[in-house]
Parts: C-alpha cells; sequence; structure tokens
C-alpha cells in the first residue's frame, strides 16, 4: 500500500494571494492526480501531475491558475495561484500504484478570505 | 454523459443496526466500481473494489454488490460501529484515457451518522 501526506493540512488565505500545496508518497507510483472537493460535492479532478513534463489538467482547469510540479515519482506540489473566497475548498493528492490501486492523501482544506 | 448518483444524500442510524446504501450510475464502458470511506477531514479510503465479473465482494462488515446489467451497486454495513459515521463514496472506473487517462467517476457520497 502506499500512504500519501499532504502540506499544509489546512490553511486560510486572503484573496489575490497564492498557495502551494505538498504532496508526498512513501512509496513508488505510476500515476498522481489532483483533486479537488467542494463543500457537499464529489471529487473532480483537477489534473494529472506528470513525472518531468507539464501537468495534463480537465476541463475547466488551466496551468496559470493551478500549477502542478512532479519532479519526481513520490513528490508533486499544487499551487492555486490569484486566490478567490471560490476557492475554498479540499484539495486532495491522490495516486495509483502498480496494480491500480488508488490511495488518497488527507487532503488540504482551505479558505480564502 | 457519464454519471454517478447516490442515495440516500444522509442516513442516521443507531448502533448496531445495518444499512445499505445505493450507488446507480451510467458510466460506460465500465471497467471497475469502488467504493470509499471518508471521514471528516481525511481522505477516501478504498473499502471494496469490483470487476464486471463480480457480483459481491466483502470487507470485514462491510458488503458491496454489483449488478452490472442493471447498473446499481450497493454498500452494506452490518452491525454499525460508531466509527462508521463517514461518507461513503461510489467511484465508478470508464477505463477510458480521458485528458489524464485516468477516467474515474465519483459519486457526491452518502454521509452515515451511527448514533449510540
Amino acid at each position: 500500500s502506499a500512504v500519501i501526506s499532504q502540506k499544509p493540512s489546512r490553511d486560510i488565505c486572503q484573496r489575490g494571494t497564492s498557495l502551494t500545496i505538498q504532496c508526498q508518497v512513501d512509496s513508488q507510483v505510476t500515476m498522481m492526480f489532483w483533486y479537488r472537493q467542494q463543500p457537499g460535492q464529489s471529487l473532480t479532478l483537477i489534473a494529472t501531475a506528470n513525472q518531468g513534463s507539464e501537468a495534463t489538467y480537465e476541463s475547466g482547469f488551466v496551468i496559470d491558475k493551478f500549477p502542478i510540479s512532479r519532479p519526481n515519482l513520490t513528490f508533486s506540489t499544487l499551487t492555486v495561484s490569484n486566490m478567490s473566497p471560490e476557492d475554498s475548498s479540499i484539495y486532495l493528492c491522490s495516486a495509483v500504484a502498480p496494480g491500480e490501486t488508488q490511495y488518497f492523501g488527507p487532503g488540504t482544506r482551505l479558505l480564502v478570505l | 454523459k457519464n454519471q454517478v448518483e447516490q442515495s440516500p444524500q444522509s442516513l442516521i442510524i443507531l448502533e448496531g443496526k445495518n444499512c445499505t446504501l445505493q450507488c446507480n450510475y451510467t458510466v460506460s464502458p465500465f471497467s471497475n466500481l469502488r467504493w470509499y470511506k471518508q471521514d471528516t477531514g481525511r481522505g477516501p479510503v478504498s473499502l471494496t473494489i469490483m470487476t464486471f465479473s463480480e457480483n459481491t465482494k466483502s470487507n470485514g462488515r462491510y458488503t458491496a454488490t454489483l449488478d452490472a446489467d442493471t447498473k446499481q451497486s450497493s454498500l452494506h454495513i452490518t452491525a454499525s460501529q460508531l466509527s462508521d459515521s463517514a461518507s461513503y463514496i461510489c467511484v465508478v472506473n470508464s477505463g477510458v484515457n480521458s485528458n489524464s487517462g485516468y477516467a474515474l467517476n465519483f459519486g457526491k457520497g452518502t454521509s452515515l451518522l451511527v448514533t449510540p
């Protein structure tokens, strides 16, 4: 199994600022993803973090707003840029291990004032 | 459009009672269906995963069923405990490459509260 940690676990930010969320997996995984979970809603995929290259974004999400890095197989960052109150959400890192079991991190709870 | 609908939206039961959560989906093609448990403030944790050929899968007090013909799944919780209080999310994998190459379709979840 894979254990995923995220930092920070929660934050309160001012509008217009940016926050970078870190995701660390304790074992090598094939794929890493970033999801957003708004209150009362299901998880929405933001993008697939690709090692050493640009992330693959889902419809409605763009790199300028959500830049993502994945410098190696076990680490990724998601930045929420120029935040507005609408960005208040839980951001979840996820990874797929060999055998395609999907694991989720504990999430980062973001509140934008 | 691929959709995953869960019911009920929320449920309150007494400790020790059984309950069943429902998941209907329109996802096509179908690769597998997963049930996740998400505790408040935590990430989802996988309970069961079923492929097309499997119609039941158990994990302790959790038993999931799948009817691929009617595109329905259920999660049955036996002898509920206070620690079962959580959101239960149904996820259907179409196995089709979207932009990401890994197409998971998430339900909104059923919020379960087990009371003493």
